[in-house]
């Protein structure tokens, strides 16, 4: 199956800093890439869609200043997560899907901690 | 919004059979996954249904009722691996994959 990537896995930082997590789609070209995060033994969250070339949609109550998602091209999209607190420590996960492509596929997560 | 609701846990023996339901209310709907996830990883993709019926792969099988609102995902000859999260999820009218809260599934020897 088609395979999407993250990185990092795991990132610990301290509260102010920003953190970038990338996600690419590896063997094929994702027009659209979302964001979710997981909090622990909870479903996940979307908090944006993000096609390529243009800018993201946020779900409600997700702040778009603080989590900035870039999709400059079809196999790369960024989250960043700008001046970090610790209630921001959680599990994000990307999922990328290609033109008319029926699933989604997961990138492996990004563990944040912020201390 | 989406409501998906399915069961919070359940536990079975190793090389017995459990079925796992979904119930949803969606604005619209394209399909419904369901998906694998264990501790600390991130989902993995088990089945998709999009039409009324039974979908049969391996060990595991999905059944959809689009009329009722209602999935169950069916693990057969369990095994101690399958141990994990089950999330149940469903594409709405808008095609922004709305997830169940996940049933956690426990194999026991």
């Amino acid at each position: 199956g088609a395979v999407v990537s993250q990185h990092p896995s795991r990132v610990i930082c301290k509260s102010g800093t920003s953190v970038k997590i990338e996600c690419r789609s590896l063997d094929f070209q994702a027009t659209t890439m979302f964001w979710y995060r997981q909090f622990p033994k909870k479903s996940l969250m979307l908090m944006a869609t993000s096609n390529e070339g243009s800018k993201a949609t946020y779900e409600q109550g997700v702040e778009k200043d603080k989590f900035l998602i870039n999709h400059a091209s079809l196999t790369l999209s960024t989250l960043t997560v700008t001046s970090a607190h610790p209630e921001d420590s959680s599990f994000y996960i990307c999922s990328a899907r290609e033109l008319a492509g029926r699933e989604g596929y997961f990138g492996p997560g990004t563990r944040l901690t912020v201390l | 919004g989406q409501n998906i609701d399915q069961p919070t846990e359940m536990t079975a023996t190793e090389g017995a059979i459990v079925q796992i339901n979904c119930t949803y209310q969606t604005s619209g709907f394209n399909g419904l996954f369901w998906y694998q996830q264990h501790a600390g990883e991130a989902p993995t993709f088990l089945s998709y249904n999009v039409l009324d019926g039974l979908e049969e792969k391996g060990r595991f099988s999905s059944f959809l009722s689009r009329s009722k609102g209602y999935s169950y995902l069916l693990l057969k000859e369990l095994q101690m691996k399958d141990s994990a999260s089950y999330l149940c999820a469903v594409i709405p009218g808008d095609y922004k994959l709305s997830f169940g809260a996940g049933t956690t599934v426990t194999v026991r020897a």
